[in-house]
């Protein structure tokens, strides 16, 4: 079972708050990414790391940031949430191999619920 | 149009029945080729893994890639009720350990199995 881990798993927030999802993982796995997933929609990269101190932007923009200051942790905020904002956001992360292999998948964590009113 | 199409269901089959799962993609560049298993309220954990065309069986899973069509399959037999989730495919332009591997993921289809 993979280990990584998102908190929290539902958060009903009203309009303009600022709010974080977090997200760690105890694998030490370099990469880690952010996923927006709508229901019966595909799974909208929007953010990753390739490790500490690198954030990129995904194929979906999003007004979230992120930041990677240790390995283990990738939070995600949103400054001022909106309904538009609302969805489910799912964390993974997976570890780079220089050798052709395919057991380097991405764990995924249980997912944030959002919903903005 | 989206590069990854997936019928997103429901599909409803009796238990032991053969689930037939399908994805088509429009980017001939894509290599690699896994599916996902969703379950409710939770994060997807990968299924199977494929590389290029060809066949792939583990135990009562067997997935095929068509690259020739751009069509990847998945084939569930003997399905139980614990078999209810939803799939997802996904597929890469680089192996899963590259460092700049990205996965392009289908909508996924929505499969219940009923006993």
């Amino acid at each position: 079972e993979a280990d990584i881990y998102q908190t929290p798993r539902y958060l009903v927030i009203g309009t303009g708050k600022k709010i974080t999802l977090e997200c760690s993982q105890t694998m030490g796995h370099d990469k880690m990414y952010w996923y927006q997933q709508d229901p019966g929609m595909e799974l909208h990269l929007i953010h990753y790391s390739y490790g500490v101190n690198s954030t990129e932007k995904g194929d979906l923009s999003s007004e979230s940031t992120v930041s990677r200051i240790r390995t283990e942790h990738f939070p995600l905020t949103l400054e001022s949430a909106r309904p538009s904002h609302t969805s489910q956001y799912l964390c993974a992360s997976s570890q780079t191999s220089g050798r052709r292999t395919p057991n380097n998948e991405q764990f995924f964590g249980p997912g944030t619920r959002l919903t903005v009113l | 149009q989206k590069e990854v199409e997936q019928d997103p269901g429901p599909l409803s089959v009796p238990e032991g029945a053969i689930v037939s799962l399908n994805c088509t993609y429009s980017n001939s560049a894509f290599q690699y080729f896994m599916w996902y298993r969703q379950y409710s309220r939770k994060g997807p954990e990968l299924l199977m893994y494929t590389y290029s065309s060809g066949n792939k069986e583990d135990g009562r899973f067997t997935a095929q890639v068509d690259k020739s069509s751009k069509y990847i399959s998945l084939f569930i037999r003997d399905s139980q009720p614990s078999d209810s989730a939803t799939y997802l495919c996904a597929m890469s332009l680089t192996p899963p350990g590259a460092a700049g591997n990205k996965l392009t993921f289908g909508g996924g289809t929505r499969v219940l199995v009923k006993p």
